[in-house]
């Protein structure tokens, strides 16, 4: 069966302190992949996502994923955190070319001391 | 600009009534979704609509019922047969192929 993991629950770093977030996945083939950003009470907002190419993706508010095949892993990260980054961070991956729907990880919470 | 609007922000419910959240999008999107959110559990798929008058059962069907008579438009209706209606709806389009999505804000359900 598909499935996406977020093995950290929650996650606590110093401002400026780097960042790295863990996704794994299972699936048959290697899926789209994408990091959704949720602030509370709010929708989420897409961080990035990979497609094909380039291993290593850029997206918004200086974060960055690297694929890697050979682990299943999309792992995000961001050099030096802000206190603004403070939020709840879903990985979510959907089947190529298939309009089902993505599945989605079950977050990890975010917090940034000052 | 382009987007998704849902409404209301915040539903109060009593138990045993129906009630209808609101999700509308000027995206052009095919597709549309409905997610609930509970604490710990991450988004689960309620229903998905790919095209106009069509859409499919997700994961989480049960006690829900859904719509699709415009592009624009994907309404949600909570009935009284969903056991645990308490939850955060997030409501996302997208151009389809599993290509991502856009989500509104969401509406907090609470049945009083």
């Amino acid at each position: 069966a598909q499935s996406v993991t977020q093995p950290d629950i929650h996650i606590t770093v110093s401002e400026g302190a780097s960042l790295e977030l863990r996704c794994n996945y299972s699936y048959g083939a290697t899926p789209y992949l994408f990091w959704y950003v949720q602030s509370p009470g709010q929708g989420l907002q897409l961080l990035l996502k990979y497609f094909s190419g380039d291993t290593l993706v850029q997206g918004i508010k200086g974060f960055e994923a690297e694929f890697k095949r050979s682990q299943s892993s999309f792992n995000l990260r961001k050099p030096s955190v802000h206190w603004s980054d403070a939020a709840e961070y879903f990985c979510a991956v959907a089947p190529r070319g298939s309009a089902r729907q993505l599945t989605f990880g079950s977050g990890t919470q975010l917090t940034v001391l000052p | 600009d382009g987007g998704i609007t849902q409404s209301p922000k915040y539903l109060f419910r009593k138990e045993g009534q129906n009630v209808t959240l609101s999700c509308e999008q000027n995206l052009n999107h095919d597709a549309m979704y409905w997610y609930r959110q509970d604490p710990g559990q991450g988004l689960r798929l309620i229903y998905y609509s790919q095209i106009v008058n069509d859409f499919q059962k997700g994961d989480i069907a049960e006690g829900y019922s859904v719509s699709r008579e415009k592009k624009e438009s994907f309404p949600l209706t909570v009935t009284s047969a969903q056991k645990n209606p308490t939850a955060f709806y997030l409501c996302a389009s997208g151009p389809g192929q599993g290509l991502g999505y856009t989500f509104g804000s969401g509406t907090r359900l609470t049945v009083v």
